[in-house]
């Protein structure tokens, strides 16, 4: 089975500071990792996403997150974040080949303030 | 080019009451998938449709059925709607023939559910 835990449901940061977006999972299968962003009021965006190869992926808008096989963890970073941060992060895991069924965490709130 | 096109977007119901959400995948996709989204919580899975079936679903009763059309749309169905049923209901589309996985579920905006 898999499963996913997004440890911190609200991250408050100021403007320009570095963020980390704390995201474990667990799965019996090859995993394939990914991270969504959700606005207010629209639907999920991909940020980036992990099939094999580097451990380290690079997504869109500043984004980038590191897959760590033996702690199962691939937790978001951005090393300076802007106010159109501000949106809520999801983990999620897909179930081997299985790329249509995705294992959501429960979000993490990112809340940029000036 | 048009992604996932969701429609209603908002809709209010009451209890014990039917609903039905529509849903346009991406262009060059055939495969739609349903998820639903309760209130401070990540999408929970519910079912996927290719070739007018259904071909997987997740933890939810009966009362959740859907439909793939010929065009590859897709309804979801829900039927003796209960308090608990009120959230963003999101579908999500992608090409069924790519197993590398290098193309991603594409999201639409979702229809907002409320049942008072």
């Amino acid at each position: 089975a898999q499963s996913v835990t997004q440890l911190d449901s609200q991250v408050p940061v100021f403007e320009e500071a570095p963020v980390e977006l704390r995201c474990n999972y667990s799965s019996s299968v090859s995993v394939y990792l990914f991270w969504y962003v959700q606005y207010p009021n629209q639907g999920l965006q991909l940020l980036l996403k992990y099939l094999s190869g580097s451990t380290l992926v690079k997504g869109i808008n500043g984004f980038e997150a590191e897959f760590n096989k033996s702690q199962t963890s691939f937790h978001l970073r951005k090393p300076s974040v802007h106010i159109s941060d501000t949106a809520e992060y999801f983990c999620a895991v897909s179930a081997g080949y299985n790329f249509n069924k995705f294992y959501f965490g429960s979000g993490t709130k990112l809340n940029v303030k000036p | 080019d048009a992604g996932v096109t969701q429609s209603p977007t908002h809709l209010i119901k009451t209890r014990g009451q039917q609903v039905t959400l529509r849903c346009s995948p991406k262009s060059g996709h055939d495969t739609v998938s349903w998820y639903q989204q309760a209130l401070g919580q990540g999408p929970q899975f519910i079912f996927q449709y290719y070739e007018e079936e259904e071909r997987q679903r997740g933890n939810f009763p009966d009362r959740f059925s859907g439909h793939q059309f010929p065009n590859y749309s897709s309804e979801l169905n829900v039927n003796a709607l209960l308090l608990g049923d009120s959230a963003l209901y999101l579908c999500a589309s992608r090409p069924r023939t790519d197993l590398s996985g290098a193309n991603v579920l594409t999201f639409g905006a979702g229809s907002r559910l409320t049942v008072l």
